[in-house]
């Protein structure tokens, strides 16, 4: 799978937009991108997925290039409860028994 | 219901000790996990257990003892542990097994393990 490259860390305040962006390169054909957002002593949580082009829910929207070597997650209107580290991963789309695998994250701190 | 449930929250043991940790789903998951997760990094996989069976096992100690007892449980058995065992051990579950599209796995909160 693809190894994935993230900030450690940014810094935003109440109701800015804030664009985290992942590094893929390696990304192949069949694989997909998610993000998992997690607070201190809780598990993660997903917040979107998505395979090429854009993808927009409740909570977020994720863009993705042409060439699919990036993608990013868009947060509109930040609140202070979206302090949180945010994980970018690569999955296979038709996995079996392969798994997820976390890498290091983005911390994002929300002020006021 | 969309919630995994951990227990305990937290457990405190020696290193002679033996406990368990605890995990259940009610969303009809047949895939379920553990991670261990230390301060300020990313989870790591410990297990997977796919229709409750054991399918893979990330080459953890065997003082990690994972067993499914039924789709919905999941446990933790614990024996001689090490201090730097200490973690947050998280359970998850996911519809089918493996991390294919549309098959985000839901986490349960954890449970905070200190080994003395």
């Amino acid at each position: 799978l693809a190894k994935t490259t993230q900030p450690i860390s940014m810094d935003s305040y109440e109701g800015q937009e804030v664009n985290i962006t992942c590094s893929h390169n390696n990304i192949a054909t069949n694989d997909y991108i998610t993000w998992y957002q997690q607070f201190p002593s809780q598990g993660p949580r997903f917040i979107i997925q998505g395979y090429k082009t854009k993808v927009t829910n409740e909570v977020a929207s994720l863009f993705i290039p042409a060439d699919r070597k990036s993608s990013t997650l868009s947060l509109p209107r930040v609140s202070l409860s979206d302090t949180a580290v945010y994980y970018c991963l690569v999955g296979e789309l038709n996995s079996g028994y392969s798994t997820l695998t976390f890498g290091k994250g983005t911390m994002l701190l929300v002020s006021p | 219901d969309t919630e995994v449930t951990q227990t305990p929250k937290h457990l405190v043991m020696g290193m002679t000790n033996k406990k368990s940790l605890k995990c259940e789903q009610h969303m009809g998951h047949r895939a379920m996990y553990w991670y261990k997760q230390k301060a300020k990094k990313p989870p790591e996989l410990m297990f997977v257990y796919s229709y409750e069976k054991l399918s893979i096992n990330e080459s953890v100690p065997s003082r990690f003892s994972p067993e499914c007892p039924n789709s919905s449980l999941l446990n933790l058995h614990l024996h001689a542990l090490q201090p730097e065992d200490s973690a947050l051990y998280l359970c998850a579950s996911s519809q089918a097994p493996g991390g294919g599209f549309n098959n985000e796995q839901f986490f349960g909160p954890g449970t905070r393990l200190t080994v003395l």
